[in-house]
């Protein structure tokens, strides 16, 4: 069975600063992908990143950066200097056993404010 | 480059009354392909998914269907809807295999 947990259902920030989105998963498997979404106000879920089990290097893209740990089953989402155009809810997801569906995270909801 | 379209943006049905909502992928074959509902400020239910022409597996039963009739075209129906089925529907597909989704603008069904 998968899991994911966000723990954080909302965050509010001020513009500028520094914020670590948390994900927690749950697998047997010992082949998993973990993934991370953004759904802005719009409503489209646009695809961010995707980790391999079999990499913990981490990844850096602009002010977004992922920490993917296996000891502790985190893949921890850090927006640096935030935006407002950050704000949005971001889902956290988990494919293993070579299953052809992803399970969600409930979302974290992001609001920058000015 | 792929692309993922769905229609109607928003609808307003009445209850009782059908439902259809199409999906299309351009610029893929074979695509897996999902079928999500999120009820307002909450997570995401994956409704269906599709490996392949007339291959669908129902993940929630309910008064919904969906079908694949043709490689890169998705249809979510209903027979009768009900103020339940209210929310927003969004069309994904993946690449064969483990890969990440890409999602379609989605379509926002209002029930009355």
């Amino acid at each position: 069975a998968q899991k994911v947990t966000q723990a954080q259902t909302e965050i509010s920030v001020v513009e500028k600063e520094d914020v670590t989105l948390d994900c927690v998963y749950e697998t047997r498997d010992t082949t998993y992908y973990l993934f991370w979404y953004k759904q802005p106000p719009s409503g489209e879920l646009v695809f961010l990143i995707r980790r391999n089990s079999f990499d913990e290097q981490n990844e850096i893209s602009g002010r977004y950066s992922w920490n993917f740990q296996k000891s502790t089953s985190s893949f921890n989402f850090t927006i640096t200097a935030s935006q407002v155009v950050d704000s949005a809810v971001y889902f956290c997801a988990l494919n293993s056993g070579g299953y052809q569906k992803v399970t969600f995270g409930t979302g974290t909801k992001l609001q920058v404010i000015p | 480059s792929q692309t993922i379209h769905q229609w109607p943006a928003t609808l307003v049905q009445p209850v009782g009354s059908p439902l259809s909502l199409e999906c299309t992928v351009e610029g893929t074959s074979n695509p897996n392909l999902y079928w999500y509902r999120q009820a307002a400020g909450r997570g995401l239910q994956l409704l269906f998914y599709s490996v392949g022409i007339g291959q669908i597996s129902s993940e929630v039963p309910q008064n919904l269907s969906a079908s694949r009739p043709q490689d890169r075209q998705f249809i979510l129906s209903s027979k009768k809807l009900l103020l339940s089925d209210s929310g927003f529907y969004l069309c994904a597909w993946s690449v064969r295999g483990v890969g990440e989704q890409y999602f379609g603008p989605g379509t926002r069904l209002t029930v009355t």
